[in-house]
């Protein structure tokens, strides 16, 4: 069962537009949301989080939106660039417990030049 | 920033070999961390807590026995793969919580058995 889903296994946007990638869950216990940036043969870089106490968290050309109600998150990439061509994971986790991910099956994006 | 740090980062051995990898947190100290594997175009999944001074916390369907981990101190982790065989090739990666914020990841192990 996967709790957390990425249904677009790539995406490709021009540079200076912007890249939308969508992530679902299915664990309403899951209160703190991740997005990871991926090179191959390199491990996940942290890009921005989440709380479910907020529905908007933004960085610099980052934001991530998060709808409690429809238990879907987005990651927003504005403008893109050539370098954010990466394979983006999210993850999903209760800040109880162990505190494990949950990781989606990752967008490949590519930002054209 | 906090860096964890993995090791080899790459490994090729003959089938029945144990190989161990290391995770060390460099910065910080870890009394949790986490083993992931991932194999290609899929996503990373965990396969077990390494928790410090205790027993690790094996996912569903991780063999304990052939998965071996030992957390041994607050900044370094190991993974060992008994008895290695080719269905075992794989990306390990580790991860280690600094308590607040997000987990930290190595770069990772690319374990291929022949």
């Amino acid at each position: 069962d996967q709790q957390v889903k990425q249904n677009s296994p790539s995406l490709s946007v021009q540079e200076g537009r912007i890249s939308i990638l969508n992530c679902d869950y299915t664990n309403s216990m899951f209160d703190y949301f991740l997005w990871y940036k991926k090179y191959p043969a390199e491990g996940p870089t942290f890009l921005i989080s989440i709380s479910s106490i907020k529905d908007k968290n933004e960085d610099g050309r980052f934001t991530v939106f998060l709808n409690k109600s429809a238990k879907h998150l987005s990651l927003h990439i504005v403008p893109s660039q050539p370098g954010d061509s990466a394979v983006y994971f999210c993850a999903a986790t209760t800040t109880s417990g162990t505190y494990k991910y949950i990781f989606g099956t990752g967008t490949r994006l590519k930002v054209l030049a | 920033g906090a860096v964890v740090s993995q090791h080899p980062s790459w490994v090729i051995c003959k089938s029945g070999t144990s190989v161990k990898i290391e995770c060390r947190s460099l910065d910080f100290q870890a009394t949790t961390m986490f083993w992931y594997r991932q194999f290609p175009k899929q996503s990373l999944m965990l396969m077990a807590t390494s928790n410090e001074g205790s027993k690790a916390t094996y996912e569903q369907g991780v063999e304990k026995d052939k998965f071996l981990i030992n957390h041994a101190s607050l900044t370094l982790s190991t993974l060992t793969v008994t008895s290695a065989h080719p269905e075992d090739s794989s990306f390990y990666i580790c991860s280690a919580d600094p308590l607040l914020g997000a987990q930290h990841f190595g770069d990772g192990t690319r374990l291929s058995i022949l």
